[in-house]
């Protein structure tokens, strides 16, 4: 089964400063992968996702994400972070090849932003 | 990407009563998830619903606990029987990108948020 492992469950960083957020994944196949950021009282949105081709993966907000198969991992990075960065940051992995299974999602890593 | 609404958006219920969620889309889905995240805790996947047949439920979830209707491509229903407070949880809905072959890509309604007295 998979299965999906944040190990943060709180990250502190300054404004301004540099993120990374741990994703490691366990998958017995080529998994798709995404990071989902949920703002207070707010809803999930797709911040980026990773299919196949270019490991390194751009997405909104000036989020990156870099694959790596070797580790198993899918950390997602933001060189300068925003007081409006704060939320709850989900990874996520879904089975390839179609649609008709749903997400796993990991745990969620809290980011707090201090002035 | 896709439009999701939920209704309603929260609700406080008592003991032993049902509550049914409302999902609507603004295109046609083949596929419709239906999740669960309860309190500071991650989301978990209840079922996945398809148009025209049974509902797909995941280990620990029951369909007379979480009855799902999906009578067309851009509706959706999940009912929460027989209420206790562990049902206490936001309920979310997703679907499946448009034109999807699909790489899996979800997009998520906004969410119910449900107290359970």
């Amino acid at each position: 089964a998979q299965s999906v492992t944040q190990p943060d469950i709180h990250i502190t960083v300054s404004e301004g400063a540099s993120l990374e957020l741990r994703c490691n994944y366990s998958y017995g196949a080529t998994p798709y992968l995404f990071w989902y950021v949920q703002s207070p009282g707010q809803g999930l949105q797709l911040l980026l996702k990773y299919f196949s081709g270019d490991t390194l993966v751009q997405g909104i907000k000036g989020f990156e994400a870099e694959f790596k198969r070797s580790q198993s991992s899918f950390n997602l990075r933001k060189p300068s972070v925003h007081w409006s960065d704060a939320a709850e940051y989900f990874c996520a992995v879904g089975a390839a090849g179609g649609g008709a299974d749903g997400l796993t999602f990991g745990k969620g890593t809290h980011l707090i932003i201090q002035p | 990407s896709a439009v999701i609404s939920q209704k309603p958006s929260r609700d406080i219920c008592q003991r032993g009563t049902s509550l049914t969620i409302q999902c609507q889309v603004d295109s046609q889905v083949t596929m419709m998830f239906w999740y669960r995240q309860q309190p500071g805790q991650s989301l978990t996947l209840i079922a996945t619903a398809n148009q025209g047949s049974e509902a797909t439920y995941e280990s620990g979830f029951v369909i007379d606990k979480f009855p799902i209707s999906r009578p067309n491509l851009t509706f959706s229903t999940l009912t929460v029987s027989n209420m206790s407070p562990e049902d206490s949880s936001i309920y979310l809905c997703s679907v499946e990108a448009r034109g999807g072959v699909s790489y899996n890509e979800q997009f998520f309604g906004p969410g119910t948020r449900l107290t359970v007295l």
